[in-house]
């Protein structure tokens, strides 16, 4: 059964501190996501990435970096968590190449509260 | 502004119909549509996909307006287990998938 796995469904953190969300995926797919769910805004993107050390901005960026060091696993890294960053994170994957009709695969999520 | 805007929520019973709608105004001619669903405590799950045709798969239909302005996802016959939050997204070919805030089902018994 394929999947995606991030590493925590829960963590409490408090502010200042750094926090590392672990994604891993067994699809050798090339694509990678960071999607922040909140009530009301739906899925945002965070950051994505289409190959190993390759990564681009989504939509909010901002106070969060990624790293993908290899290709199954992508990191998402708060560097000084702040209250406005407690959300459900959701990774995913896709094989997709360039646009085209790519199924995205979803991890369960981590509900990150930062205290 | 790209958006794409769904209903809040809906309700439907049980072994009945469901036509979700999504409108995608902005939408370009070569964005593909996308539907996911996310049942509670889980992460989102592919249903279906379009770009201009109406397409059918074992989990649901897609209708697709001639000017693809809106889509509709049909449930044939819902059941307790189609309770869920249903996204429609846009594939705009830039990996950024655009995502609807998302329909709410509540299935009656």
């Amino acid at each position: 059964d394929v999947k995606v796995t991030q590493s925590s469904r829960y963590l409490v953190k408090r502010t200042g501190e750094k926090v590392f969300l672990e994604c891993v995926q067994d699809m050798d797919h090339e694509n990678m996501f960071w999607y922040r769910q909140d009530p009301g805004l739906g899925l945002r993107l965070i950051y994505f990435s289409y190959d190993v050390k390759m990564k681009e901005k989504g939509d909010i960026p901002e106070g969060y970096s990624v790293s993908r060091e290899k290709k199954e696993r992508f990191s998402l890294i708060l560097e000084s968590a702040s209250t406005n960053q407690t959300s459900m994170y959701l990774c995913a994957s896709s094989s997709m190449k360039g646009q085209g009709t790519g199924e995205l695969f979803f991890g369960e999520g981590s509900r990150l509260t930062v205290l | 502004d790209a958006k794409t805007t769904q209903p809040n929520s809906m309700e439907s019973n049980e072994e009945e119909p469901v036509h979700l709608p999504c409108n995608h105004s902005t939408i370009s001619g070569t964005d593909y549509i996308h539907w996911y669903r996310q049942l509670p405590s889980q992460g989102p799950e592919y249903v279906i996909h379009g770009l201009t045709s109406n397409v059918n798969n074992r989990m649901a239909s897609l209708a697709i307006a001639e000017d693809r302005k809106s889509s509709t996802l049909i449930l044939h016959r819902a059941t307790l287990r189609d309770a869920a939050v249903y996204y429609c997204t846009r594939d705009s070919g830039t990996y950024k998938y655009i995502f609807g805030t998302g329909t709410r089902l509540k299935v009656l018994a």
